[in-house]
């Protein structure tokens, strides 16, 4: 599993509260993703990070920031919950072995109400 | 922007038939990759094309990239209940970015 854990790995919360998703690695790899997958819709890039404090965005960053303040954590933020937020978030590592493949944490599962 | 579709979006079969899913991309790509994702899980790393043209094989599943390296599709000879779940093909975007197709949901019949 690449030494991916994100946590919590599973979430309810009410609309319109902050909610942190964290992701921790163990390897020191240099980037790392945040997706969101829903039916219909596949996995969509929502921020990525490339190294400490260096972050950007993906296809469906709104209504979401990250931060890196450590090589080994991730976090993902929802500022403000909104229903439409409810999904499961998936964060990956690139290992750059083979390539630029990614190795995917075990997902967390969100439900907003 | 970028984008990468595959079809069918489903697919269901009796164990024992084959099974392909095509991946289609707007853009040209300098290799494409393969995951599967169980029912509840998280996707997993299954090959990397790099070449146009190039086959490759794992057991029963065969890759192509094809040779505008703008399509590819993954065959599965005589699928088994093990071979259930949602195929994800995926290509380099701008600047470090993943992008995945839509992914082919396979149910099989015993």
């Amino acid at each position: 599993d690449a030494g991916i854990t994100q946590s919590p790995r599973h979430k309810v919360t009410e609309t319109g509260t902050p909610v942190t998703l964290r992701c921790h690695q163990t390897e020191n790899h240099r980037y790392m993703y945040w997706y969101r997958q829903d039916p219909g819709h596949g996995l969509r890039l929502i921020h990525y990070s490339y190294g400490v404090k260096d972050t950007d965005k993906g296809e469906v960053s709104d209504g979401y920031s990250v931060s890196r303040s450590k090589t080994e954590d991730f976090l993902l933020t929802l500022e403000s919950a909104t229903s439409s937020q409810t999904s499961v978030y998936f964060c990956a590592i690139r290992t750059g072995q083979p390539g630029n493949t990614i190795y995917f944490g075990e997902g967390s599962w969100l439900t907003v109400v | 922007g970028q984008q990468v579709m595959q079809i069918p979006q489903y697919q269901h079969v009796q164990e024992g038939e084959d099974f392909t899913t095509y991946c289609n991309s707007s853009t040209t790509l300098s290799n494409i990759q393969w995951y599967k994702q169980r029912p509840g899980g998280h996707p997993v790393f299954l090959i990397q094309l790099v070449k146009s043209g190039e086959v490759k094989k794992q057991k029963r599943l065969t890759f192509q990239f094809g040779e505008a390296k703008k399509n590819s599709s993954l065959h599965i000879t005589a699928t088994q209940t093990t071979d259930v779940g949602t195929y994800f093909c995926a290509g380099p975007g701008a600047t470090n970015k993943l992008i995945f197709g839509t992914g082919t949901l396979l149910a099989v019949q015993p």
